[in-house]
């Protein structure tokens, strides 16, 4: 089936560590996304990406990191500089620019 | 500044009890208005999208409309299935990466 594949589901680390968070796409989607979504809050964009090697920073990109070097793949690194101590992460992805966003399952990040 | 409010923040309705939910918007240029659905610890699954002012969708008990400052999401003989987050996001300006999304409303159904 296609869709979005976000991995790991929760993600437990202690601070000062870097993680990377995995996103792959079997949709052939051009655009791709990650967002944040704090309790109460509505989802806000870290960064895009619209075509691969390039992308752009979102509305809190501080502290986090991205790559595209396939289509199918954009990964998020959350470095030790985001002090954000609990977030849901979510990946999403559409055919092109504008058009609604297919969404993945999640990644859960606590901070112990 | 471009925002997307939503409400209620919660609501809890009976079984068969109809209701609404509201996202208004202030954003300049508006390109579309999606719902979407988000089970707890699960990732927005996708309703509707909405263009233009007087533009309605429906699907099962659900029906979105879109007036030029709101939105309307109604429920109709609401399921305990139906129970879960609403989220409205809206896309505006030049940038058609730019969503902005409101908080949700969490709706509960009791049997």
């Amino acid at each position: 089936d296609g869709g979005i594949t976000q991995s790991p589901k929760y993600l437990f680390r202690k601070e000062g560590q870097n993680v990377t968070l995995s996103c792959e796409q079997n949709l052939n989607h051009d655009a791709m996304y990650w967002y944040r979504q704090d309790p109460g809050q509505g989802l806000r964009l870290i960064y895009y990406s619209q075509i691969v090697n390039d992308f752009q920073k979102g509305d809190i990109a501080e502290g986090y990191s991205v790559s595209r070097e396939k289509k199918e793949s954009f990964p998020l690194t959350v470095t030790s500089a985001q002090k954000n101590p609990t977030a849901f992460y979510l990946c999403a992805s559409s055919p092109r620019e504008g058009l609604r966003a297919f969404f993945g399952q999640g990644t859960r990040r606590t901070v112990v | 500044e471009d925002q997307v409010t939503q409400s209620p923040e919660a609501l809890r309705l009976q079984e068969g009890e109809s209701s609404s939910l509201n996202c208004s918007y202030t954003v300049s240029g508006l390109r579309g208005l999606f719902w979407y659905r988000q089970d707890p610890g699960k990732g927005p699954e996708f309703l509707f999208t909405l263009y233009s002012a007087g533009e309605e969708k429906e699907k099962e008990r659900l029906k979105a409309t879109l007036t030029k400052k709101e939105s309307f999401l109604h429920i109709t003989a609401p399921k305990p299935e139906d129970s879960a987050t609403y989220l409205c996001a809206v896309q505006a300006g030049g940038n058609f990466n730019k969503f902005y999304f409101g908080s949700g409303t969490k709706l509960n159904v009791k049997p």
